[in-house]
């Protein structure tokens, strides 16, 4: 059982903006600004795609967008394309010096 | 460019102690920016945060509290490399294992990851 809460699934069409969301605690997202997302095709290892509540690493496209509200999280996909299907989990430190993942969100590119 | 090369055997059985070391090149497991973690995943648990290590002055090792009393993750600065304890194994532990480097709140690089089945 995850500390993290996610959507199991989304779903968009391509050109489309979805959202997914991270619901945590006050120990956790509540807490600290330490909230990271991942992209996970399967077979590969997962990807970075946001740290720090709304940071984007070099090279993953400004699409991706994060932000934090409460204790609440939420990746944004806007221009959806068929390359974004895939699993997405949210991550955040906690206040018991531990870094969970949430069950993961599969989004599908209609 | 930062890399990390993942090792150790594929196949245990009932109550041994998993094993894995990641080699890390491009950074150093002492360095006082970077966090070294351990993941896994499977098709029923998703991704699972097992735990990490990094140094700041000194050595700090955290781990998920599900598994506290059976991880043990170890940086072996004479060799760079990091590695990971898991004792008395049960089939639940069968799953992908991956090592990542954690920098600024996020795991930016990740080794190639590595599939630990128990089975007896």
């Amino acid at each position: 059982q995850s500390a993290l809460t996610q959507p199991a699934s989304v779903s968009g069409s391509p050109g489309q903006s979805i959202t997914i969301s991270c619901t945590g605690t006050s120990s956790d997202i509540g807490a600290y600004n330490y909230v990271s997302w991942y992209q996970h095709h399967p077979g590969k290892a997962p990807k970075l795609m946001i740290y720090e509540v709304n940071n984007r690493p070099s090279g993953v496209p400004d699409r991706f967008s994060g932000s934090k509200s409460g204790n609440t999280a939420s990746l944004t996909i806007s221009g959806l394309q068929a390359e974004d299907e895939a699993d997405y989990y949210c991550s955040s430190y906690t206040s018991s010096n531990t870094l969970p993942f949430g069950g993961g969100t599969k989004l599908t590119v209609l | 460019q930062v890399q990390l090369q993942l090792s150790g055997p594929g196949l245990l059985k009932p109550s041994q102690t998993l094993s894995l070391t990641c080699a890390i090149s491009g950074d150093s497991v002492s360095s006082t920016g970077a966090g070294w973690n351990w993941i896994r995943q499977s098709p029923s648990r998703g991704l699972e945060w097992l735990g990490r290590t990094y140094y700041r002055s000194r050595w700090y090792y955290e781990y998920a509290v599900s598994l506290k009393s059976r991880i043990t993750i170890n940086p072996d600065t004479s060799k760079n490399q990091f590695s990971l304890h898991l004792k008395s194994v049960t089939p639940e532990d069968t799953a992908v294992y991956y090592c990542a480097r954690e920098w600024g709140g996020g795991c930016d690089y990740w080794g190639q990851g590595t599939l630990v089945t128990v089975s007896s």
